[in-house]
């Protein structure tokens, strides 16, 4: 079946760094990614849908500069968070949607955890 | 009031018990995703509808249109289901998802 592979699973990394997580569908093309935060036992909350070959739509209050998305191919969208700080640390998750209707399948990747400290 | 919402919160029963989870909504829909999300943070689509009934091994979920209602049943529940169940509507044309806040079920052996 279809499969999301979100990479890397844990990461951690120093104050003022950026870091890069992938997201990538392995066997069917998705022209819309989502790009999710979570915070302990909360809520999935949207930060941003990435459609592939145009810019991402934010949500509002998710700073643009900070949560760099990039969709630059079908299989494949990174989030970069940059000059990540502590409250950075949070567990982000992608989704997939196979094809262009509304009504396709949504597939969700892994997760990632990053600590910043 | 949230667009999507879940009951119950929280569910802890004995291995065996029949579950049910509940969802309500308030907005048109194109789709009903029903997601499990384990401890390790994964989240695995366990179904999506947009009508009638589906059945996948022992999970069962069920939506309603016209009373914006579905429910997702585990039946002989296994200390294995223990998860959160997620409700997410796909908005009529729209591209994302609304979540409901989740539903920790546990299930002791």
């Amino acid at each position: 079946g279809a499969v999301v592979s979100q990479h890397p699973s844990r990461v951690i990394c120093k104050s003022g760094t950026s870091v890069k997580i992938e997201c990538r569908s392995l066997d069917f093309q998705a022209t819309t990614m989502f790009w999710y935060r979570q915070f302990p036992k909360q809520s999935l909350m949207l930060m941003a849908t990435s459609n592939e070959g145009s810019k991402a739509t934010y949500e509002q209050g998710v700073e643009k500069d900070k949560f760099l998305i990039n969709h630059a191919s079908l299989t494949l969208s990174t989030l970069t968070v940059t000059s990540a700080h502590p409250e950075d640390s949070s567990f982000y998750i992608c989704s997939a949607r196979a094809g262009l209707g509304v009504g396709n399948t949504i597939y969700f990747g892994e997760g990632s955890w990053l600590t910043v400290v | 009031k949230n667009e999507v919402e879940q009951s119950p919160q929280n569910l802890t029963a004995q291995e065996g018990e029949f579950i049910t989870i509940n969802c309500s909504y308030s907005v048109g829909i194109s789709a009903l995703h029903w997601l499990q999300q384990h401890p390790g943070g994964g989240i695995v689509s366990l179904f999506m509808l947009s009508s009638g009934k589906k059945k996948h091994g022992r999970l069962i979920a069920t939506i309603n249109i016209q009373e914006k209602h579905s429910s997702l049943h585990i039946t002989a529940s296994h200390p294995r289901d223990s998860a959160v169940y997620i409700c997410a509507v796909g908005r009529w044309r729209a591209q994302k998802l609304v979540f409901g806040q989740g539903t920790r079920l546990t299930i002791n052996p």
